[in-house]
């Protein structure tokens, strides 16, 4: 069965600063990897994604992401962080099961505090 | 842009009672999703349907139901709520096909059973 770990149950993080995220995985195949971010009282919104080629992908505000295949982690990470990303983050892995649909298996959460 | 709606952002049960969670989408899309996500467990997949009147039990199904009978529309159905139902319930859709695209995720909806 497919598993999700995030480390990091909170995190603290000066504005300004550099972020990282950490998700390791367990899949017994290639995985397909999707960083997701709530804020409070909101649904899920897609930060990012990984199917297959570039390891290290691009999304949206500024993060990015690596796939490290020897390693079975996916780490978040952004240059200089904003007040605004204070929010909750879950790494979550999806296995292709031939065109139907395919649940998510989460990680339990990092939530990300931003000091002044 | 891909629209989820979840019919109450809140909402009060007693226990026992039947509730009826509703989330519809507006992409068209084949699967769509019903997870309960909890402080310190992160989102749980409850079931999942890839067509109309096609269901799979997904990680927590025990004591939930669910129903499709049109593509837009995927209900969750707690037959008797009790009290530890209490939760957030998400609801997700994403297509379907050869490779896997991400879902998109409901506003969810805060339910309290009393």
């Amino acid at each position: 069965a497919q598993s999700v770990t995030q480390p990091d149950i909170h995190i603290t993080v000066s504005e300004g600063a550099s972020l990282e995220l950490r998700c390791n995985y367990s899949y017994g195949a290639t995985p397909y990897l999707f960083w997701y971010v709530q804020s409070p009282g909101q649904g899920l919104q897609l930060l990012l994604k990984y199917f297959s080629g570039d390891t290290l992908v691009q999304g949206i505000k500024g993060f990015e992401a690596e796939f490290k295949r020897s390693q079975s982690s996916f780490n978040l990470r952004k240059p200089s962080v904003h007040w605004s990303d204070a929010a909750e983050y879950f790494c979550a892995v999806s296995g292709y099961s031939g065109g139907g649909a395919d649940g998510l298996t989460f990680g339990k959460g990092t939530h990300l505090i931003i000091q002044p | 842009d891909v629209k989820v709606t979840q019919s109450s952002r809140y909402l009060v049960k007693r226990t026992g009672e039947k509730v009826f969670l509703e989330c519809v989408q507006d992409m068209d899309h084949e699967n769509m999703f019903w997870y309960r996500q909890d402080p310190g467990l992160g989102l749980r997949l409850i079931y999942f349907s890839y067509d109309v009147k096609m269901k799979e039990k997904g990680d927590i199904p025990e004591g939930y139901s669910v129903s499709r009978e049109k593509k837009e529309r995927f209900s969750l159905i707690l037959e008797s709520a009790s009290t530890n139902q209490t939760s957030m319930y998400l609801c997700a859709s994403s297509f379907q096909g050869r490779g896997i695209y991400e879902q998109y995720f409901g506003p969810g909806t805060r339910l309290t059973v009393t």
